[in-house]
Parts: C-alpha cells; sequence; structure tokens
C-alpha cells in the first residue's frame, strides 16, 4: 500500500530538548516536504526536498532542520524545540511536487511545555 | 505566504443537499488541487486540474477552474455524512511549491 509514515503520532516534550520526527515513503517518490497545520494559519511549508541530499527552506523553516540521506527517508529535526513550535506536523511526498498529487502523513502533534 | 482563500470557512448542509466551496489565488499555477482532511489527520487528495483545464469531474466531485479571475470551486453532490471533514485547495507553483488555503470545514447534517 502506497503511503507516508510519520512517528511519533503524539509527543509532549519540555522547551530545549532536542527530538526528531520520522518520515517515510514507499512510493520512490524524489520529492518530499514538511508542513505544519495551525489554527487560522492553514499549512506552512517548514521545508522540502527535491531529491537526496537536495533541501530547501519553505515558509517557516526557522527552528527546524531536515535531512535527506535516503530517498525514502526526510525525518524533521527540532535541536531547541520552544512552544511556538507546539503545532500538527504532516509530512508529504510527490512524484513532482506541485504538478502531481501530495500523499501526506497522518500528522504529528506536538506539544512543547 | 498563503496562496489559497477558501469561502466560506465553515458551511452545514442537509444530507442530500449540494455542497459548493470556492478557493482564490494570487499568483499563476501548473494546477489546483484539492484535499479533504478529516479532523485532526492527514489530508486525502480529492482531485486535479490543470491550468488549461475548465472544469473536471471525478464521481460526486465537480471541480472548475478559471485562470482569468484565479478561482476554483469544488462541489460535492448528493453529500454524506461521511463527507464532513475540511477541505482545502492548493495551488502547485513552480516545482517546488503547493501552497494551501485555510480551508472550509464542511458539516453534513443527517
Amino acid at each position: 500500500e502506497a503511503q507516508v509514515t510519520q512517528n511519533p503520532r503524539y509527543l509532549i516534550t519540555v522547551t530545549g530538548k532536542k527530538l526528531t520526527v520520522t518520515c517515510s515513503q514507499n512510493m520512490n517518490h524524489e520529492y518530499m516536504s514538511w508542513y505544519r497545520q495551525d489554527p487560522g494559519l492553514g499549512l506552512r511549508q517548514i521545508y522540502y526536498s527535491m531529491n537526496v541530499e537536495v533541501t530547501d527552506k519553505g515558509d517557516v523553516p526557522e527552528g527546524y532542520k531536515v535531512s535527506r540521506k535516503e530517498k525514502r527517508n526526510f525525518p524533521l529535526i527540532l535541536e531547541s524545540p520552544s512552544p511556538n513550535q507546539t503545532s500538527l506536523y504532516f509530512c508529504a511526498s510527490s512524484l513532482r511536487w506541485g504538478v502531481s498529487e501530495a500523499f501526506f502523513g497522518q500528522g504529528t502533534r506536538l506539544t512543547v511545555v | 505566504s498563503q496562496q489559497g482563500e477558501e469561502d466560506p470557512q465553515a458551511l452545514s448542509i442537509q444530507e442530500g443537499e449540494n455542497a459548493t466551496m470556492n478557493c482564490s489565488y494570487k499568483t499563476s499555477i501548473n494546477n489546483l488541487q484539492w484535499y479533504r482532511q478529516n479532523s485532526g489527520r492527514g489530508l486525502v487528495h480529492l482531485i486535479l486540474i490543470r491550468s488549461n483545464e475548465r472544469e473536471k469531474h471525478s464521481g460526486r466531485l465537480r471541480v472548475t477552474l478559471d485562470t482569468s479571475k484565479k478561482s476554483s470551486s469544488l462541489l460535492i453532490t448528493a453529500s454524506r455524512a461521511a463527507d464532513t471533514a475540511s477541505y482545502f485547495c492548493a495551488g502547485g507553483v513552480g516545482a517546488q511549491k503547493l501552497v494551501f488555503g485555510q480551508g472550509t470545514r464542511l458539516t453534513i447534517n443527517p
């Protein structure tokens, strides 16, 4: 089954404690992206990747890092989380970003206290 | 920056009625996509209409695109309780961006 898998689904952490949200897709897509979703602000792109070792900033990259060492994985790293990063995060992949349909993971609800 | 603006923000109708949601965007797009999101879950792709298309159908869904007005609409016919969800339009921009609107929350009352 074609899918994008994120882990964990729920995470509560404390300010400053580094964390990683994993994302994996099984469709051999070159394009992957991270979004955050906040009430009243919709979905905003954090980072995207067009291929292995190629990543670039989206609209809200501050406080986040990503890596793309393998085509299937695109982890999101918060080196020093802060309460304003409390949000619902989505990973997505696509054959051709912005041209073909995107597949989304089930989301990670992160709370930073 | 948000590109898509959706109207209405919330819509409540009776089961069996048709639901229409509108989306406007600001810049040139390759295509306009519609997604559905059930509460707190991932987005599911519904339909994609290319910039050179004016109308597209998929089951009970009908999408129109007017590039001169930079607007699109999504019509769901014969609505069902299971259609209750949030619906987002997203504009494909270049090869890197898929810019989402803030969504329309649709409630189907039995």
